[in-house]
């Protein structure tokens, strides 16, 4: 079975600019998260989506928004990049939400340079 | 709030030796605990979790962590390490009271030496 995909691997964008990146979940996982990965740093949760529902949000700004699609699909936008946006976006997916016990699996991430 | 510490940026050890990266967390309720392993240009590999239970909980590649709740910690060790285990080790929390955030550490290097 393939693991979570996310594209695209690499981008680069001016400060400003909108960028969208997306992630395919594991066949058969409904749960998909985003993280920040800023260089050096462990990964900073951004937001949780289950069944199409924004189930938890970490603490960022609103230039972040995320969605799920019917498919379990997930996109991550962030419009008015800055700088200290750039990082390895990383997208996790899980078999459910409630309980907490499933492990998520991540995926390779998209790399995000702003300049 | 929920947070992880692991207090070691980088961890040597030779070939064949044990290993241990150490992991110490904070939670209001009962944790969630996990150890991830990340290689260069990849996103992370889930390598063992703990739930409830047996406090030595052990993984993949040969890897096992002890849940310790009285240190609140979570160590993750191994019996003898391979050149191929260096990589950047993260530990995370997630409290089961406090939804379903994921709260890592900032990650330890572990280098070994042939």
């Amino acid at each position: 079975d393939a693991g979570v995909t996310q594209s695209p691997t690499h981008l680069i964008k001016t400060r400003g600019q909108h960028v969208t990146l997306r992630c395919s979940p594991i066949s058969g996982h409904k749960s998909v998260s985003w993280y920040q990965q800023v260089l050096g740093q462990g990964p900073q949760f951004i937001f949780q989506y289950y069944e199409k529902e924004e189930r938890g949000r970490g603490n960022f700004p609103d230039r972040f928004s995320a969605r799920q699609f019917p498919n379990y699909s997930s996109e991550l936008n962030v419009n008015a990049l800055l700088l200290g946006d750039s990082a390895l976006y990383l997208c996790a997916s899980s078999l459910r939400t409630s309980g907490g016990a499933n492990e998520q699996f991540f995926g390779p991430g998209t790399r995000l340079t702003v300049l | 709030a929920q947070s992880v510490a692991q207090p070691e940026d980088q961890v040597n050890v030779a070939e064949g030796n044990p290993l241990t990266v150490k992991c110490t967390y904070s939670v209001s309720g009962n944790p969630y605990l996990f150890w991830y392993v990340q290689y260069p240009n990849r996103g992370l590999q889930f390598l063992l979790k703990y739930i409830t239970g047996d406090n030595l909980v052990k993984g993949s590649y040969g890897f096992e962590a002890e849940f310790n709740k009285s240190q609140t910690s979570f160590h993750l060790k191994k019996p003898s390490a391979l050149v191929s285990d260096s990589a950047l080790y993260f530990c995370a929390v997630r409290d089961i009271n406090a939804g379903n955030m994921l709260t890592f550490g900032g990650g330890t290097r572990l280098m070994v030496k042939p």
